[in-house]
């Protein structure tokens, strides 16, 4: 199906360990970003990339890693997940930097931390 | 640093109504502001996006206003419908559309529509 697409929806997983988000667009979109949203904080950048091989931090990095080999695929990895990371997870797409252009968001994935 | 506040942060009318949502935002050197629904357990929804330098753009019953100078946007929905009932949320583009385009987000106003 075209447009963005997030795995999995749901997950839960221990302290410690390690999860991968995934995110995938169909739009060939230069720009991805990844969302936390949290009650009381609203939606917070983590991490966003230009194009393929170029990420950055955005307002919320700590503990998270991603990587982007291809322009449609976007992980987002936390290395050693801890509880405070639990939260709702919104990977996004937009065409270029011009403001012009609207984000585009996934559906989001639930990540629980016990 | 730039912050967005929606106020009010729940609210709930009868159907048939018109209302007003509200956002603010700090600094206006704002790049564009759009507005979002989100439904329960989705994602978000892009429903207006206005550039800094417009004042309004419409959408079917949907109509944002955007006065930068003052730091405030309105999205007005007339004619209020059960199917609005949702948490609309707005967002500002800040950085000049330079490297990035990043949105900073208001907490949203969650929005009940009686029938």
């Amino acid at each position: 199906d075209a447009g963005i697409t997030q795995s999995p929806r749901y997950k839960i997983t221990e302290t410690g360990r390690q999860v991968t988000l995934m995110c995938h667009q169909t739009w060939s979109h230069s720009y991805m970003f990844w969302y936390r949203q949290d009650l009381g904080h609203g939606l917070r950048l983590i991490y966003y990339s230009a194009a393929a091989d170029i990420t950055d931090k955005g307002e919320v990095p700590d503990g998270y890693v991603v990587s982007r080999s291809k322009t449609e695929n976007f992980p987002l990895t936390l290395e050693s997940a801890t509880r405070s990371q639990t939260s709702v997870y919104f990977c996004a797409s937009s065409r270029s930097s011009s403001g012009r252009n609207e984000q585009f968001f996934g559906p989001g994935t639930r990540l629980t931390v016990l | 640093k730039q912050e967005v506040t929606q106020i009010p942060a729940a609210l709930s009318v009868p159907e048939g109504e018109n209302l007003v949502l509200n956002c603010s935002f700090t600094d206006s050197a704002i790049y564009n502001l759009q507005w979002f629904r989100q439904d329960p357990g989705k994602g978000l929804t892009s429903l207006l996006l206005i550039q800094s330098s417009q004042r309004e753009q419409t959408s079917g019953r949907l109509n944002a206003s955007l006065d930068k100078s003052s730091g405030r946007s309105t999205l007005y929905i007339a004619a209020s419908q059960p199917g609005d009932s949702a948490t609309y949320l707005c967002a500002v583009t800040i950085g000049g559309g330079g490297a990035t385009n990043k949105l900073i987000f208001g907490t949203g106003t969650l929005l009940a529509v009686q029938p």
